[in-house]
């Protein structure tokens, strides 16, 4: 089956600090991939959409010179938190669709949870 | 995409067929039926994906009401391990697009 790895699956680090998370798609390429934010006990949002070789769309809301992706790569989309402090603790999530998508879900990476002291 | 509605939690015995619903009234003649589920500090896993039909995979059935309203996803024997958190998500198919997510349903398997 399709496999997303992300990596790393934990980060804790001191505020200020930029962190930056990989989201590759292991047997499929994919030319969109998602980026997710999960607070506890709460549900996955939607941060932003990453396109392959152009710019990414972010949710209304989301701070893109905060929250810079990249996506170089049919099998790699990174997700970097400049300058982060404690309220961007959270757990982040990305996924990928399949660039032959007729009918195939998305997949999802295991998570990174990010702790900012 | 069209809304979904998932009691918010469940249980059932281990070895016990797990039936989690779903309400999707305005569902659109287009749009398909998925369920994923998120066991705790997971990431989400696909389970199953229907349009009219009822299907069955390793995982799970899906059953979906002929006025494609409804639909129940059946794990026929749940064991400790499907506890989880499960989402049904209505979505179009073939389109790179965000899935949303609602508060999902919440399956506690008792031994």
């Amino acid at each position: 089956g399709a496999v997303v790895s992300q990596h790393p699956s934990r980060v804790i680090c001191k505020s200020g600090t930029s962190v930056k998370i990989e989201c590759r798609s292991l047997d499929f390429q994919a030319t969109t991939m998602f980026w997710y934010r999960q607070f506890p006990k709460k549900s996955l949002m939607l941060m932003a959409t990453s396109n392959e070789g152009s710019k990414a769309t972010y949710e209304q809301g989301v701070e893109k010179d905060k929250f810079l992706i990249n996506h170089a790569s049919l099998t790699l989309s990174t997700l970097t938190v400049t300058s982060a402090h404690p309220e961007d603790s959270s757990f982040y999530i990305c996924s990928a669709v399949p660039q032959v998508a007729s009918n195939q879900p998305q997949h999802f990476g295991d998570g990174t949870r990010l702790s900012i002291l | 995409d069209a809304k979904t509605t998932q009691p918010p939690s469940m249980d059932c015995a281990e070895g016990r067929a797990a039936n989690l619903p779903c309400n999707h009234s305005t569902i659109s003649g287009n749009e398909y039926v998925y369920w994923y589920r998120q066991i705790h500090s997971q990431g989400p896993q696909y389970i199953i994906h229907g349009l009219k039909n009822n299907e069955t995979n390793e995982m799970a059935s899906l059953i979906i009401t002929e006025d494609r309203k409804s639909s129940t996803l059946i794990l026929p024997h749940a064991t400790l391990r499907d506890t989880a958190v499960y989402y049904c998500i209505v979505q179009f198919s073939g389109s790179a697009r965000q899935l949303t997510f609602g508060s999902g349903t919440q399956l506690t398997v008792l031994p």
